[in-house]
């Protein structure tokens, strides 16, 4: 089972800046927390990833709270193309005996409006 | 630099029949995983190679479900008589030792009538 809940949609203006939650309040002091989004019919595509700190990449930055039970994906200028079902997932290092697989939940669909 | 291919890209067969998909992961990857992703649902993972072995196979659904890698590198699913069930979209993913990102080919999507 997924270790992370998202509202199921959101909508946002195009232009603005979408700030995608996710919970993963059982999350361990191993696991990074992963974004991924998938366009229709398209295969999922990696965003960013962390483990406490912030993270900054030339799609999206990535807030994990202090306490790391929780995150927020920011698209700082959203665009129709950023329209997808983004995935926030938990994973343990592998080299820390963490399983290689990832454990997609039902993610959370966006939609970007002109 | 060229991502994680997938052949075919559209598999339409009839019930009964096997099916064979094709991985090409990122040059260098060591690591290779298929997932699935039926109409509606997640993605769930079906089998992770390290190399030419699979320490994963847990989430083949069943006996007639079995991949291979050879070489390294290229990786083949094979679905044996096939069922309506099966029908999904079969992904591929690699990931290299040192990065553990995992990237996502395409996928193939399978359709058994």
């Amino acid at each position: 089972d997924a270790k992370t809940t998202q509202p199921p949609s959101m909508d946002c203006a195009e232009g603005r800046a979408a700030n995608l939650p996710c919970n993963h309040s059982t999350i361990s002091g191993n696991e990074y927390v992963y974004w991924y989004r998938q366009i229709h019919s398209q295969g999922p595509q990696y965003i960013i990833h962390g483990l406490k700190n912030n993270e900054t990449n030339e799609m999206a930055s990535l807030i994990i709270t202090e306490d790391r039970k929780s995150s927020t994906l920011i698209l700082p200028h959203a665009t129709l193309r950023d329209t997808a079902v983004y995935y926030c997932i938990v994973r343990p290092w592998v080299t820390q005996g963490g399983s290689e697989k990832l454990v997609f939940g039902k993610g959370m669909k966006l939609t970007v409006n002109p | 630099g060229a991502g994680v291919s997938q052949s075919p890209s559209n598999k339409v067969t009839e019930k009964g029949k096997d099916v064979e998909l094709r991985c090409d992961p990122i040059s260098g990857h060591t690591a290779l995983y298929w997932y699935r992703q039926s109409l509606g649902q997640g993605l769930e993972f079906l089998i992770y190679f390290q190399g030419n072995s699979a320490p994963d196979k847990s989430g083949l659904p069943s006996d007639r479900f079995s991949a291979e890698r050879t070489g390294g590198s290229v990786s083949t699913l094979t679905i044996q008589r096939t069922q309506q069930e099966d029908s999904a979209v079969y992904l591929c993913a690699s990931s290299s030792r040192t990065e553990e990102t995992q990237y996502f080919g395409p996928g193939t999507r399978l359709l058994v009538l």
